[in-house]
């Protein structure tokens, strides 16, 4: 299995509060990426990154930012938390555009 | 833009059965393909994916699929299912096989597969 991981796993939090989600990567992939699940909808891409620094906007990216200040760590921040966010976050990995994402075990996140 | 369809959003099959979970695909550019799956309460697992070469692509758990480039298919299918098949699987599209793409995968919205003794 590749070496990703997502903390924390599970987190209930209220509206207007800032959140903040950690992925984490062993094998020194190039390619992060962030993904929300949600029941009809598949996984829909956040952000993603193609190296330290290096970040832009996915599909769903309204109320979402992310930064990636060394190679292993991708986080995922929502800056005042809003019902509609309530969702399962998966972070994947990718060591190159023509090969495939390998996916964390995901976040599921409550905002009452 | 890239979309995907998985023209199925449930399917019930007996164990033993045969089975196909239908996925179609719309892309101005090359793509790559895949199949996912995803257990109850789990990550998504790759069961298999098409890069280039042979239409026909051998996963893991004996799926197998066949990508159709006029048809813009790419369907999963399974001789004989088990019990244990039963899960949610997700086709999904990368723009990686374009000069400039990051490789982004867009999802189809499901199937679920449910295997019935």
């Amino acid at each position: 299995d590749a070496g990703i991981t997502q903390s924390p796993r599970h987190k209930v939090t209220e509206t207007g509060t800032p959140v903040t989600l950690r992925c984490h990567q062993t094998e020194n992939h190039r390619y992060m990426y962030w993904y929300r699940q949600d029941p009809g909808h598949g996984l829909r891409l956040i952000h993603y990154s193609y190296g330290v620094k290096d970040t832009d906007k996915g599909e769903v990216s309204d109320g979402y930012s992310v930064s990636r200040s060394k190679t292993e760590d991708f986080l995922l921040t929502l800056e005042s938390a809003t019902s509609s966010q309530t969702s399962v976050y998966f972070c994947a990995i990718s060591p190159g555009t023509a090969y495939e994402q390998y996916f964390g075990p995901g976040t599921r996140l409550t905002v009452t | 833009a890239q979309s995907v369809t998985q023209l199925d959003s449930q399917v019930p099959v007996f164990e033993e059965a045969p089975v196909e979970l239908r996925c179609n695909y719309s892309s101005s550019v090359s793509v790559y393909l895949f199949w996912y799956v995803q257990y109850p309460n789990q990550g998504l697992q790759l069961l298999l994916k098409y890069l280039s070469g042979s239409t026909l692509v051998k996963g893991i758990n004996g799926f197998e699929a066949e990508f159709n480039k006029s048809q813009t298919s790419f369907h999963l299918r399974k001789p004989s299912v088990h019990i244990s098949d039963t899960a949610e699987y997700f086709c999904a599209v990368s723009d990686g096989a374009g000069g400039t793409s990051y490789g982004k995968l867009t999802f189809g919205q499901g199937t679920i597969l449910t295997v019935h003794p």
